[in-house]
């Protein structure tokens, strides 16, 4: 079965930073793009960024410019998203998820809590 | 950036209903439109991809149509396990930017 599972949520204070991750099992990320997709309490669903199968393309969310990066380790079969200067709408379930070059994204991970306060 | 408006926003049908649920686009996306069904707690589930194609394991009540900056998903006769918020999302460029989604409830 194709899956993927993320980790490295939790609770972190405005300006603080967050490492997560996403492990692939059931198939190789090696030749596949792969995405952060996030989630707000109570609202829909926003693009983070994407990241090309050999790391050549990588392409970020207005809003998080700057602040987070995205990386892969195809030999780890994983996926990271590094986020710093992390602010109060911030806040969301991150979920990583595999895309055949802007075809479709499938499958998606569960989700893993990211939760910005003082 | 391309910005996608779904609509109704919420819609209230009964099992066994026939329900569409549009999507528009600022600009042309081509065929480059998906479509998923999220349940409460639940990762999004991929639908439909290239605006018409029935992802593998979907049952056919679903179905896309549309190019361009027009789309709909119809789902022929509504099911129990059907009442879930729907997003569009389109993949023609970067940003690839998501619908506000569609709440579709039991009346």
């Amino acid at each position: 079965e194709e899956q993927l599972v993320e980790s490295g949520g939790g609770l972190v204070k405005p300006g603080g930073s967050l490492r997560l991750s996403c492990v692939a099992s059931g198939f190789s990320i090696s030749i596949y793009s792969m995405n952060w997709v996030r989630q707000a309490p109570g609202k829909g669903l926003e693009w983070v960024s994407s990241i090309s199968s050999s790391s050549n393309f990588i392409y970020y969310a207005d809003s998080v410019k700057g602040r987070f990066t995205i990386s892969r380790d195809n030999a780890e079969n994983s996926l990271y998203l590094q986020m710093n200067s992390l602010r109060a709408e911030d806040t969301a379930l991150y979920y990583c998820a595999r895309d055949e070059t802007l075809v479709r994204f499938d499958p998606w991970g569960q989700g893993t809590l990211v939760s910005v306060s003082s | 950036d391309i910005h996608l408006t779904q609509s109704p926003s919420f819609l209230s049908a009964s099992v066994g209903d026939r329900v569409t649920i549009t999507c528009r686009a600022s600009q042309d996306v081509s065929i480059n439109l998906a479509w998923y069904q999220q349940k409460p707690g639940k990762a999004p589930k991929l639908l439909m991809y290239a605006a018409s194609t029935l992802q593998s394991g979907v049952p056919s009540r679903f179905s896309g149509s549309g190019s361009g900056t027009e789309f709909s998903l119809t789902i022929s006769s509504l099911q129990p396990e059907d009442f879930a918020t729907y997003y569009c999302q389109q993949l023609n460029n970067y940003p690839c930017t998501f619908g506000r989604g569609t709440k579709l409830e039991i009346k």
